[in-house]
């Protein structure tokens, strides 16, 4: 089946930093999402990319859907002790969302050192 | 917004028990939904597609007649762990999408179910 490759696994940062972490797959994806975890909780959707090429921003954070189809990147600038958790790449095949699963990523830890 | 609730949010039941899983939509309608498992330390896997009122369907791997899915509305998907044994310990998360009828509809997570079986 298809696969995500996420890098790094975990970050160890300072306060204030900026993080930046990404994803590849060998197979193309239409859409690409950025979900945030944290510890028992279900994922939060941060940015949803739905064309190649396409960089979008929320706030600190941008990503970027690669123009392969097969990777992405995500970027946290001037990271805040809240940005603490794991971080999910999702690619998926629909369209737009559509009704396809998703197929996540093994996830970033990104802790900060205050 | 949208809002994905499940029911219980955790559960501890003996070998051999079934477990029902409630999901629902809140405040929008979800004629898809999906069920995930993620083993502690590890990433989300989809399990199974929910569709209203027709049959799911299972990713490979998945047993059917042990996971079974129900989603007879537009807002509540079930998932019932028959015969749960140790090994089908996990967290449980289901997720909705929300037509927009635009081209970025999205797909909302609930908050997860922690099932242990002892």
């Amino acid at each position: 089946g298809q696969q995500l490759n996420q890098s790094p696994q975990s970050m160890f940062i300072q306060e204030g930093e900026d993080v930046s972490m990404n994803c590849t797959s060998s197979s193309i994806f239409n859409t690409w999402l950025w979900y945030k975890q944290d510890p028992g909780e279900g994922p939060v959707l941060l940015i949803a990319l739905y064309k190649a090429g396409e960089l979008t921003s929320n706030g600190r954070l941008t990503a970027q859907f690669g123009t392969t189809r097969k990777d992405s990147f995500l970027n946290i600038s001037a990271s805040i002790p809240s940005d603490v958790g794991i971080y999910f790449c999702a690619g998926q095949l629909a369209l737009g969302g559509g009704a396809d699963g998703l197929t996540f990523g093994k996830g970033t830890h990104l802790i900060i050192q205050p | 917004g949208a809002v994905v609730s499940q029911h219980p949010s955790w559960v501890i039941c003996k070998s051999g028990t079934s477990v029902k899983i409630e999901c629902r939509s809140l405040d929008f309608q979800a004629t898809t939904m999906f069920w995930y498992r993620q083993f502690p330390k590890q990433s989300l896997m989809l399990m199974a597609t929910s569709n209203e009122g027709s049959k799911a369907t299972y990713e490979q791997g998945v047993e059917k007649d042990k996971f079974l899915i129900n989603h007879a509305s537009l807002t509540l998907s079930t998932l019932t762990v028959t015969s749960a044994h140790p090994e089908d310990s996990s967290f449980y998360i289901c997720s909705a999408i929300k037509r927009t009828g635009a081209a970025a509809d999205t797909q909302y997570f609930g908050p997860g179910t922690r099932l242990t079986v002892l």
